[in-house]
């Protein structure tokens, strides 16, 4: 199994340009969600998704957009990018079932924005 | 809503002694929690996890974690740190059912020789 892999690993985009980052997961979990790590802040959530083609916003949507097409796959679009956004961006799933409760991690984006 | 807070930015400390992390949390009820810790350049890794039950509740890598209902906190502690122990360690909470969690800051551990 691979777990949670998220493509690309590494970016520099420049102001304005647009991309899109992959989350896929070969669990089954309903569970997906999209985070930014910024030093001193921790983790944010950007968006989630509770199954496919259900997405919500997290604390800090604004700029992102999401799309859950297929369960496996969560999509995370940087429509107009800012330095601002520049980050490391974690896809994680959630397995939550009786006493279960757990999030799996991917290894991360790292996204430059000059 | 709930929140997390750790009052630690960076501890450092000597390879072989003690290590406890702080982490408070603010909920009306007694929340889901967790510890993860991320080492440089990678994801991050379930240390433990406390639902109810036994408040003193065991991890992976040597690590143990109390949660004290009265204090609102779920400290981390390992009694014999390894310099492969440094790294930076997150407080998570969640409510029941609410299936999204919120992280404290992090807080930085390096090990001296």
């Amino acid at each position: 199994n691979a777990g949670v892999t998220q493509t690309p690993k590494f970016r520099v985009l420049k102001t304005g340009q647009s991309m899109t980052l992959l989350c896929a997961q070969d669990m089954n979990h309903e569970y997906m969600y999209w985070y930014r790590q910024d030093p001193g802040m921790g983790l944010r959530l950007i968006h989630y998704s509770v199954g496919e083609g259900t997405t919500a916003k997290g604390e800090v949507p604004d700029g992102y957009n999401v799309s859950r097409l297929k369960k496996q796959n969560f999509l995370l679009g940087l429509e107009s990018a800012a330095p601002s956004q520049t980050s490391v961006y974690f896809c994680a799933t959630l397995f939550a079932r009786g006493s279960s409760y757990e999030q799996y991690f991917g290894p991360g984006t790292r996204l430059t924005v000059t | 809503a709930q929140s997390v807070t750790q009052p630690d930015i960076h501890i450092t400390v000597s390879e072989g002694a003690s290590l406890e992390l702080r982490c408070n949390y603010s909920y009306g009820a007694t929340p889901y929690l967790f510890w993860y810790v991320q080492s440089p350049g990678q994801g991050l890794q379930l240390l433990l996890k406390y639902f109810s039950g036994d408040t003193l509740v065991q991890g992976i890598k040597g690590f143990e974690a109390e949660f004290k209902r009265s204090q609102s906190s779920f400290n981390l502690r390992k009694p014999s740190v390894h310099w492969s122990d440094a790294a930076e360690y997150f407080c998570a909470v969640g409510p029941p059912f609410d299936y999204k969690l919120s992280f404290g800051a992090g807080t930085t551990v390096t090990v001296r020789a």
